[in-house]
């Protein structure tokens, strides 16, 4: 079946910019995460949604950065006034619930180049 | 404050020699231990985790929680092997988010 897909695949900005990056979970999937990948690391928790809600987004770094997920479905990660520092690949995964022992399922990741 | 620590950056092994990728993890509570793997040019997708106690392609990991260690071990590689490796932690206090180490880049040479 499809899994989770991200749209755009590559975004490029200019410093002070508003982006918004998609993604498309597994169909049935009710937890949600995004996740950050910068040059070298490993990926990096941002938020983390239970359906609707954002049940957990301690892993923004400040304000700039927002997710919705208004019909517990597809989600947005928005991020205002880009900085080169934002510059990574951005991805989201889902799994059936959230649990431990629930697979995330990843997707193919959205590349932001914030110039 | 959690922590996952992959020593090595990179690795090469010739192929059918035995492969160990390190992990070692500091982290509050007991936490679910998982390796991924992204192959060239592939999502980022489960190998293995330790509740399963599975094999899959022929790696196993032991969780030692004396060490707060969760190597990854297999023994022996193949090509196909080559890839990119993370060890993570999932947090198990409601998120179940994961916290990756930086990665191994494995290379098996023919």
């Amino acid at each position: 079946g499809a899994g989770v897909s991200q749209t755009p695949s590559n975004k490029v900005t200019e410093k002070g910019k508003y982006v918004e990056l998609r993604c498309d979970p597994i169909s049935g999937h009710t937890a949600l995460y995004w996740y950050r990948q910068s040059l070298g690391q490993g990926p990096e928790f941002l938020i983390y949604f239970q359906g609707t809600g954002a049940a957990d987004d301690s892993g923004l770094p400040n304000d700039r950065f927002f997710a919705v997920r208004p019909e517990g479905s597809v989600s947005t990660l928005k991020i205002q006034r880009t900085e080169r520092g934002d510059s990574a690949v951005y991805l989201c995964a889902s799994s059936y619930i959230s649990g431990s022992t629930d697979t995330q399922y990843f997707g193919p990741g959205t590349r932001l180049t914030v110039l | 404050a959690q922590r996952v620590t992959q020593p090595e950056k990179l690795l090469s092994v010739f192929k059918g020699a035995p492969v160990e990728l390190k992990c070692n993890y500091s982290y509050s509570g007991s936490p679910e231990l998982f390796w991924y793997v992204q192959y060239s040019r592939q999502r980022l997708q489960l190998l293995l985790r330790h509740i399963s106690r599975e094999s899959i392609k022929g790696f196993t990991a032991d969780l030692n929680k004396g060490e707060t260690s969760f190597h990854l071990k297999k023994p022996f590689a193949q090509e196909e092997d080559s890839a990119m490796y993370y060890c993570a932690p999932s947090d198990q206090t409601g998120a179940n988010n994961l916290f990756f180490g930086t990665g191994t880049r494995l290379t098996v040479i023919p």
